[in-house]
């Protein structure tokens, strides 16, 4: 069965620093999203992307994030300057229509 | 605004008894519903779904939800628990007017005592 992949697994960086978060959806679906979980809290989503656009985004997605799709293949979440508060579990998923597959997650730890 | 409520936050059950997981939404209409399987350091594995239609939805893993929409509710039940369905369950809902943006619960995490 084919599978949302995303790379690396586990991301270490220090406050301040850039960080992109990759993500390689099912080849046929044409929705990307990307939800967060802080640790012990909700997952949340975060922007959902359609025909190269962001198609909504959530109060969490401030101007340090942005989303692309910069070949067929690939989505990555770019996160400019990295704080301590977002330190978290980021799931990548995508759809042909519903419902979602998710990633197994790249755990991003800043410091 | 749309929220899922999953007042359990810890379950125990022992190997072979029944589980029931509950789920409570908040919401105008009938939502899309869904509930997903996180196990230790993977990602969310869809269980099932429910859209219209039969109010008793089938999932993986033996594993199946009942739609009350006089409760709002959307229960996950497994008539007989295995120790490999120790993982960390999350009921979400798609209020599809915002175009597939889950809102889920905060989850809860079932452990399986043998």
């Amino acid at each position: 069965e084919p599978e949302v992949t995303q790379t690396p697994s586990h991301q270490v960086t220090q406050m301040g620093q850039e960080v992109i978060l990759r993500c390689v959806p099912i080849s046929n679906h044409l929705y990307f999203y990307w939800y967060r979980q802080i640790l012990g809290q909700k997952v949340e989503f975060l922007v959902s992307f359609y025909n190269n656009e962001i198609s909504e985004k959530s109060e969490i997605f401030d101007d340090q994030f942005s989303v692309e799709r910069p070949d067929g293949s690939n989505f990555t979440l770019k996160i400019r300057s990295t704080k301590l508060e977002d330190s978290a579990m980021y799931f990548c998923a995508s759809s042909a229509n519903s419902p979602l597959h998710f990633g197994n997650g790249t755990r991003l730890t800043v410091t | 605004a749309q929220s899922v409520t999953q007042p359990d936050i810890h379950i125990t059950v022992s190997e072979g008894a029944s589980l029931e997981l509950r789920c409570n939404y908040s919401y105008g209409a009938t939502p899309y519903l869904f509930w997903y399987v996180q196990s230790p350091g993977q990602g969310l594995q869809l269980l099932l779904k429910y859209f219209s239609g039969d109010t008793l939805v089938q999932g993986i893993k033996g594993f199946e939800a009942e739609f009350k929409r006089s409760q709002s509710s959307f229960n996950l039940r497994k008539p007989s628990v295995h120790w490999s369905d120790a993982a960390e369950y999350f009921c979400a809902v798609d209020a599809e007017e915002y175009g597939n943006k889950l809102v889920f619960g905060a989850g809860t995490i079932l452990r399986v005592k043998s």
